[in-house]
C-alpha cells in the first residue's frame, strides 16, 4: 500500500454506539491529521498530532477521541455521536508542521453516518 | 487567523474551454497559498502552492494560479479543460510558523461534453 489509507470507507452507525476510523501512512511522515467534510462547509481541522503527541485540539466535542499509536497511525474513536457528525472524515500526514515545506497528503475518507 | 473565500459553489464548463476558479483570502502578512482537488470518492490532493517570489505558479495537470496581493485572490486557471478535471477544488491559506491550514468550501466544476 502507498500514501495514505483509511478504513472503513463507509461506516454507518447509531447513536449509542462505539466506533473507531483508522489511518495509515506509509510515507514516513511524521504529523497527522484528522479533518471533518461537511456538505458545503469548509474542511474543519480536529487534531493534529507530532511524533505521536497532539499538539493542536480545536474544540473537538470529547464523544471524538483520537489516538496515535505511532507515527504511521492514527485513530478516531467514536461514542455517543449526534446525527450532525455524519460527514466524511479525512485523515492527511505530513513530513513535519512546516506550512511552507510540508505538503499534507490525504486519505480518500472514511463516509460516516449517524442515525 | 485567516480564512479563504471561494464565492462559486458550483461552476460548469465545456470540455475544451477555459476555466477560472475564484479564491480570496484574508490574512495580515504574505500568505502561504494552496489548491487542491478532490475527484469523487478520494483524498484531496495538492494541485499548487504560492509562498513567495513569482506570483504565476504552474502546477500539475496544466493548472496555474496567480497571486494578486491587491486583490486579496489566488485565482486557479487552466486554459482547455478535460473531462476529467471534473472534480471538486478546495482553496487554502496557512499562516507562517505553523501547519494549520484553511480551507475554503470549495467550487464543484463539472463539465459538459
Amino acid at each position: 500500500e502507498t500514501g495514505v489509507t483509511q478504513t472503513p470507507r463507509h461506516l454507518v452507525m447509531g447513536m449509542t454506539n462505539k466506533k473507531s476510523l483508522k489511518c495509515e501512512q506509509h510515507l514516513g511522515h511524521n504529523a497527522m491529521y484528522w479533518y471533518k467534510q461537511s456538505a458545503k462547509k469548509p474542511l474543519e481541522l480536529m487534531f493534529v498530532y507530532s511524533l505521536e503527541e497532539r499538539v493542536e485540539n480545536n474544540s473537538v466535542p470529547s464523544r471524538f477521541s483520537p489516538e496515535c499509536p505511532n507515527s504511521s497511525h492514527l485513530f478516531l474513536h467514536l461514542h455517543t455521536l449526534q446525527p450532525e457528525d455524519s460527514a466524511l472524515y479525512l485523515c492527511a500526514s505530513s513530513q513535519g508542521l512546516r506550512v511552507r515545506t510540508d505538503t499534507q497528503y490525504f486519505g480518500p475518507g472514511t463516509r460516516l453516518t449517524v442515525l | 487567523a485567516q480564512s479563504v473565500t471561494q464565492p462559486d459553489i458550483h461552476i460548469t464548463v465545456s470540455e475544451g474551454a477555459s476555466l477560472e476558479l475564484r479564491c480570496n483570502y484574508s490574512y495580515g502578512a504574505t500568505p502561504y497559498l494552496f489548491w487542491y482537488v478532490q475527484s469523487p470518492g478520494q483524498g484531496l490532493q495538492l494541485l499548487l502552492k504560492y509562498f513567495s517570489g513569482d506570483t504565476l505558479v504552474q502546477g500539475i495537470k496544466g493548472f496555474e494560479a496567480e497571486f494578486k496581493r491587491s486583490q486579496s485572490s489566488f485565482n486557479l486557471r487552466k486554459p482547455s479543460v478535460h473531462w476529467s478535471d471534473a472534480a471538486e477544488y478546495f482553496c487554502a491559506v496557512g499562516a507562517q510558523g505553523n501547519n494549520d491550514m484553511r480551507f475554503g468550501a470549495g467550487t464543484r466544476l463539472t463539465v459538459k461534453p
